[in-house]
């Protein structure tokens, strides 16, 4: 079983619609989590952190469901410019421990 | 406010040249990442310096090396260039935690 597993997609969305990926981890001792977007040909940026209680920012809902070691990302209201790869983080330790998923693809549609 | 600078963004070698990717950050980050990414891969850690004057191997660190030059520059050395290198080279920072938090705009690079 791979660290962190992400379906790849594509997700095509119309605008408007809501969203959700999940992001499996195998590490039961993982400590922290965090969601990074990728627009195509460019660098990642980091969008969130996920923490227990769960995390929100405007459109963005992060959650963490430690019993059955997964991350999730709800993005509402879908707009053109949320088109991007969406990449999961967890980091179990260390430097060496920070581990990237493959990235999930949203395509949002007029 | 230009964050972390990366050079040069293309790249095209030959097998078994050299050449050095620059990195450099304006925000005194103490630590500096040097990542690959890959079709259908995550970005994989090749070296990081947790702050200046140290540097550590990550999980593909084979066929590199790299100088943190002071505390604003790490630069990333490919001795001996082979076909498996071809990849996106990402250079990031953060200021206090073991993951990035800014990343440099990348270095497409292919070896032939």
């Amino acid at each position: 079983r791979k660290e962190v597993e992400q379906d790849p997609g594509p997700f095509n969305v119309p605008e408007g619609a809501t969203v959700a990926f999940n992001c499996t981890y195998s590490n039961s001792a993982s400590q922290s989590f965090f969601w990074y977007r990728q627009d195509c040909r460019k660098e990642p940026k980091l969008l969130m952190s996920v923490y227990s209680s769960g995390n929100e920012d405007g459109r963005f809902t992060a959650q963490l469901n430690r019993a059955s070691q997964y991350i999730s990302l709800l993005i509402r209201d879908s707009k053109l410019s949320d088109s991007a790869t969406y990449l999961c983080v967890v980091n179990s330790g260390g430097y060496q421990k920070v581990t990237f998923g493959i990235g999930t693809k949203l395509q949002v549609i007029p | 406010n230009a964050g972390v600078t990366q050079n040069p963004k293309f790249q095209v070698l030959k097998t078994g040249q050299s050449m050095t990717l620059q990195c450099a950050q304006d925000m005194n980050h103490n630590s500096m990442y040097w990542y690959r990414q890959d079709p259908g891969m995550g970005l994989r850690l090749i070296y990081y310096s947790a702050s200046e004057g140290t540097t550590d191997k990550g999980e593909v660190p084979n066929g590199y090396n790299v100088s943190r030059l002071n505390k604003r520059e790490f630069s990333l050395r490919l001795e001996s260039a082979a076909p498996s290198q071809t990849s996106v080279y990402f250079c990031a920072s953060s200021e206090q935690t073991v993951q990035p938090q800014h990343f440099g705009d990348g270095t497409r690079l292919s070896i032939l």
